[in-house]
């Protein structure tokens, strides 16, 4: 079973600045890490997969990276409806999610 | 469009079942391996099972293996959950959620369209 570790657990970040999630994998998924964004009362939103291609209608202030073991979203200046938890998700073997972080207003 | 409508969500007694189902629209719905996912209170995202074009290929979380079971009708565009003796930690807002990538629900599909979730509470 593959399990995921995201850090921080919650970001405080002002508005404009940029963000760094990271996320860890137990044992190597290769490209297969997608990140989600998810806010209260909708469903979660799929920003990128295969690790650093975005989704359709993303804007480019959220970028992915990494491979292996170690990955991170960055959004680069964030801005005000990017507040919200964030998750990476494994798809190499079945599913797995991190735990979250959180990204607030600081 | 694509639209993901769960339902089946209700409150249940521990050791109850309960069946959810999910109603898919706006996609070829045979091509497509399909998923549950549920966040409990205050908890984050947990996968708990998926189904590849048939209900022969199928997988489960370990929480709930033995359980649960995922099956779809494909003449019914409809995504099934059965959830046999319920616990308490199984209350949470149960998802949907639509593979694209790969038609094998084990690896290589992530998410890209999701239902509003049904909410499942178990408490006597």
């Amino acid at each position: 079973e593959i399990v995921m570790t995201q850090s921080p657990a919650t970001l405080s970040v002002s508005p404009g600045e940029r963000a760094t999630l990271s996320c860890r994998a137990s044992q190597s998924v290769g490209f297969s890490l997608a990140w989600y964004q998810h806010k209260p009362g909708q469903p979660p939103r799929l920003l990128i997969y295969g690790a650093s291609t975005r989704a359709t209608g993303i804007p480019a202030r959220f970028s992915g990276s990494g491979s292996g073991t170690e990955f991170t979203l960055t959004i680069s200046s964030l801005q005000s409806e990017d507040f919200a938890v964030y998750y990476c998700q494994q798809y190499k073997d079945w599913r797995a999610f991190g735990q979250g972080t959180k990204v607030e207003i600081k | 469009e694509v639209r993901l409508v769960e339902s089946g969500g209700d409150l249940v007694q521990p050791g109850r079942s309960l069946r959810l189902s999910c109603a898919a629209s706006g996609f070829s719905f045979h091509d497509n391996a399909l998923h549950w996912v549920r966040q409990g209170p205050g908890k984050g995202l947990e996968w708990v099972a998926g189904i590849g074009l048939t209900s022969s290929n199928v997988g489960y979380a370990a929480s709930v293996a033995g359980r649960f079971t995922i099956s779809r009708d494909n003449g019914k565009n409809s995504l099934y959950l059965q959830m046999n003796s319920l616990r308490p930690e199984d209350t949470a807002l149960y998802y949907c959620a639509k593979q694209v990538g790969t038609t094998g629900p084990a690896g290589g599909g992530y998410f890209d369209s999701w239902g509003q979730g049904t909410p499942v509470t178990v408490s006597s």
